[in-house]
């Protein structure tokens, strides 16, 4: 079954330099989610997309962005990139439909960003 | 507000005894729990998830969990532990909001199975 596709799978910057990292839902799924998990950390909410719409935003950093395309894809773009921005950035995806239940997340492999 | 509490930072057994993995769980009204595992340098895997149907949850790999409201919990078990299993597990809870839902993690419990 197709999974959850995240590209680059590492990714090496320079600090104030800008990243963008892709997500490409599971075929179907409407929704994406995006986390980052810092060394030793559990994985926190940044942001989520419904319909290409954003739907709910936690503690996603000002110089941070996101967005999801017509094809469902959703691209986080981060600007300025700081020392503490080092972690593995993961998207997951949903199909949430016109339910008003949960809705069962499934994650793609991330991607371990490193800013030296 | 919605939270998990991981009650085990770390947890050692030997291969081929029982795994218990604790988790409680704080909620003003029923929640959706899942457990999921991360293996080192990998993604993380859904290994299974309550919500609301039958209080015992059968999941992947022989794992199972019970969801017990009296005692606020959801703890993670399995028979026979395998080396396979050594991963980081994590106790999620799913807060629902206006555009879909977003997870909750626990801080984790690192399990090392030993021959």
């Amino acid at each position: 079954a197709a999974g959850v596709i995240q590209s680059p799978r590492h990714l090496i910057k320079e600090k104030r330099e800008t990243a963008t990292l892709k997500c490409y839902p599971i075929p179907r799924h409407d929704t994406v989610y995006w986390y980052q998990q810092g060394p030793g950390q559990d994985p926190q909410f940044l942001i989520s997309f419904y319909e290409k719409m954003q739907s709910d935003k936690g503690s996603i950093p000002d110089r941070f962005s996101a967005q999801q395309f017509s094809d469902y894809h959703s691209e986080l773009n981060m600007s300025s990139l700081e020392l503490g921005d080092s972690a593995l950035y993961f998207c997951a995806s949903s199909l949430k439909g016109n339910r008003q239940s949960t809705d069962t997340q499934y994650f793609g492999p991330g991607t371990r960003l490193t800013v030296l | 507000a919605q939270s998990v509490t991981q009650l085990d930072s770390h947890v050692s057994v030997s291969e081929g005894t029982p795994v218990l993995l604790r988790c409680n769980y704080s909620s003003s009204y029923s929640p959706s729990l899942f457990w999921y595992v991360q293996h080192p340098n990998k993604g993380l895997q859904l290994l299974l998830k309550y919500t609301s149907a039958a209080t015992l949850v059968k999941g992947i790999n022989g794992f199972e969990a019970e969801f017990k409201k009296s005692e606020t919990s959801f703890h993670l078990t399995k028979p026979s532990a395998h080396m396979s299993d050594a991963a980081e597990y994590f106790c999620v809870v799913s807060i629902l909001t206006g555009g879909g839902n977003k997870l909750t993690f626990g801080t984790g419990t690192q399990l090392k199975v030993e021959l």
